[in-house]
């Protein structure tokens, strides 16, 4: 079990507005450390998707997007394509392992 | 942007040991912070291990610390993992990245390997 806890999986129909929450606790997100999201495409390496709770890399859609509150994280996918069929990790850093953490990842399902 | 390309992953038997490589090009290598992730079969990322841009500050999981050692060679634009003792539930493919600052592992990775497989197996 990570210390960040995400639902094992979402859904949703082309064109529709997901979300995958990213729950911690005050060791880690609570704590104000920066959350940071990532994508990994089927039989792909991951790639950085938002860093630093809300900033999006050059060349990452604006259909994605990050929050950030209190002791959780969110990112928002809207105008949902087949593409973005994927697995989703948050990540932060946690104070009391001193060190990073995932969590346990999401699996967007496109329907 | 950068590339990573990481190598020695192999089969190796339960309490053997590695050295995982990994050669950075793009960037300016001794300004940033180095992580080693790694994915089991079939499960999710974990963070193992980094190392700050200076080699000064290293940072394990307490799943490998002990046992793996991270360390750079900044002339040779190169990171590794030394990984010892190693145990069934090693078995990984092993992604070097590069975060996003000079210090770590706060900031975030944004330039990832294709990975290399480590399998703990007799």
């Amino acid at each position: 079990q990570s210390v960040l806890t995400q639902p094992p999986s979402v859904s949703g129909a082309p064109g529709q507005r997901v979300t995958i929450s990213c729950t911690g606790s005050s060791s880690n997100i609570g704590a104000h450390y920066n959350v940071h999201w990532y994508q990994q495409l089927p039989g792909t390496t991951p790639k950085l998707l938002i860093f630093d709770n809300t900033n999006r890399p050059s060349g990452v859609p604006d259909r994605f997007s990050g929050s950030k509150s209190d002791t959780s994280a969110s990112l928002a996918i809207t105008g949902l394509q087949a593409e973005d069929e994927a697995d989703y990790y948050c990540q932060s850093y946690d104070l009391s392992l001193s060190g990073s953490v995932f969590g346990g990842g999401t699996k967007l399902t496109v329907l | 942007e950068g590339q990573l390309l990481e190598s020695g992953g192999g089969l190796v038997q339960p309490g053997g040991s590695l050295r995982l490589s990994c050669a950075a090009s793009g960037f300016t290598f001794s300004s940033f912070a180095m992580s080693w992730v790694r994915q089991a079969p079939g499960k999710g990322l974990e963070w193992v291990s980094s190392v700050s841009g200076s080699g000064g500050s290293t940072y394990y999981a307490d799943s490998v610390k002990g046992r793996f050692t991270i360390s750079r060679d900044n002339s040779k634009k190169t990171v590794y993992l030394q990984v010892q003792s190693l145990r069934a539930e090693d078995t990984a493919v092993y992604y070097c990245a590069k975060d996003r600052a000079f210090i770590a592992p706060y900031y975030g990775m944004d330039v990832w390997g294709q990975g290399t497989t480590v399998t703990v197996s007799s």
